[in-house]
């Protein structure tokens, strides 16, 4: 079955301060990994898709990359506006419609 | 373009009682989804549609059934709320159902809906 785990389940980094969170991923054929931002009491927002091992996308702060286990959402220098959870998922080719998510990392971003 | 929009944004329903959660886009995608989300436990499917006409169960379906209206609305339905139905709901949509090599599968997420089950 396909499967997310994440890590680590919460960060506290000081403004600037780099890190990089972790979803490892099981699945069938990979479609697309995605990543995802929510805000408390927002529905999450779309910030990168990642299709193949080796790819990487960057967005201001944030870059993903994609191996063939997992992916990684590097946050360089961050600032507090950058404090939310991250959620990853999957889709794969066996379960066609379904994206697997995971529990999400919560970043808080001191200043 | 407001993308996917929830109604309502809150509510509050006593054990056994019914309601329906309306869902719409207005992206012309073709799938759409209710997920809810719980402390701990991340976003669980609850029905999808692949496109308009069609349904599916997702990973946690009972005590629910959906409605796929035309191409823009899919609404989810509690007939006898439990306490255990007590979470934040989620529709998302996406804008391709065939296997594709990349690009399009990203879903767009409403607001959410805060349920609470007395």
């Amino acid at each position: 079955e396909d499967q997310v785990t994440q890590s680590p389940e919460a960060l506290r980094l000081q403004e600037g301060e780099s890190s990089s969170l972790n979803c490892s991923y099981t699945v069938s054929g990979l479609r697309g990994l995605f990543w995802y931002r929510q805000d408390p009491g927002k529905g999450p927002e779309f910030l990168f898709t990642l299709y193949s091992a080796g790819e990487e996308k960057e967005k201001e702060r944030l870059k993903a990359t994609l191996t063939k286990k997992e992916s990684f959402l590097h946050i360089t220098a961050p600032k507090p506006e950058d404090s939310a959870t991250y959620l990853c998922a999957v889709l794969g080719s066996y379960n066609f419609n379904k994206f697997y998510f995971g529990s999400g990392t919560k970043l808080n971003v001191k200043p | 373009n407001a993308g996917v929009t929830q109604t309502p944004k809150f509510q509050v329903l006593k054990t056994g009682q019914s309601m329906t959660l309306q869902c719409a886009q207005d992206m012309n995608h073709n799938s759409m989804y209710w997920y809810r989300q719980d402390p701990g436990m991340g976003l669980r499917l609850i029905y999808y549609s692949a496109s308009e006409g069609t349904t599916d169960k997702g990973e946690v379906p009972n005590g629910y059934n959906v409605s796929r209206l035309n191409k823009r609305e899919f609404s989810l339905r509690l007939e006898s709320a439990a306490p255990s139905q007590t979470s934040v709901y989620f529709c998302a949509s996406s804008g391709k159902t065939e296997k594709l090599a990349g690009g399009g599968n990203e879903q767009f997420f409403g607001p959410g809906t805060r349920l609470t089950v007395l």
